[in-house]
């Protein structure tokens, strides 16, 4: 089976830096991706990492560590739009799952 | 706008009954995915097609059942239905038949049942 977690909740001000975890449990890993998903909106996709490291889009970073079954997204410059879930998910072969999502709040 | 299209927008039916809903893919894309999200509740991943046919499962009940179809179009049969099922069900697509690239998400279709 597969499971991950992330933070339920994150607060940040605008113009800062947020990181939010994602740790996973899985068996026949493929990568981790990550969606952004406003309120009642569908979900799109933002990165995805298929290799260990970094890799960068813009003012959003996604990190790996297969050793560590463990990512991250880094949001940096955040803006008030930026306010929304962010879902982490895994593949497999043959399945696919997703983090319960984090909810970032961005103040002005 | 992603590409994919999902009918109806919304649907409001009663407990026992049964329910068809639609999804057009992206232009070219060969997969579909139908996932279900409770309200304040994340994805959760139902059944993927890839060309025609059933390539993943996740947690489908049995009383749901999917197809896709030659034009690529798939449907997801929801039936008895039941309070619980009331839920956002959102299509997507893909190029590719493995699940971890990309994928593009319809606006989904919003289930009540009363």
């Amino acid at each position: 089976g597969q499971s991950l977690e992330q933070p339920s909740e994150v607060t940040a001000v605008e113009g800062a830096i947020v990181q939010i975890n994602c740790t996973y449990q899985t068996s026949g890993f493929y990568g981790l991706s990550w969606y952004q998903q406003h309120d009642g909106g569908a979900p799109t996709f933002l990165s995805y990492n298929a290799l260990d490291g970094l890799e960068e889009t813009g003012r959003f970073s996604s990190f790996l560590s297969r050793s560590d079954s463990y990512g991250y997204l880094l949001l940096q410059e955040l803006q008030m739009k930026d306010s929304a879930s962010y879902f982490c998910g895994s593949g497999s072969a043959r399945q696919l799952t997703f983090g319960s999502g984090t909810q970032l709040t961005v103040l002005p | 706008d992603s590409g994919v299209t999902q009918t109806p927008k919304h649907l409001i039916t009663a407990t026992g009954q049964r329910v068809t809903l639609r999804c057009s893919p992206r232009s070219g894309d060969l997969s579909v995915y139908w996932y279900q999200q409770s309200l304040d509740q994340g994805l959760q991943f139902l059944i993927q097609y890839y060309n025609g046919e059933e390539r993943a499962k996740g947690n489908i009940l049995e009383r749901f059942s999917a197809q896709q179809f030659p034009d690529l179009h798939s449907e997801l049969n929801l039936s008895s239905l039941e309070l619980g099922d009331s839920a956002l069900y959102f299509c997507a697509s893909s190029v590719a038949e493995t699940s971890f690239n990309e994928q593009f998400f319809g606006p989904g279709t919003r289930l009540t049942v009363l």
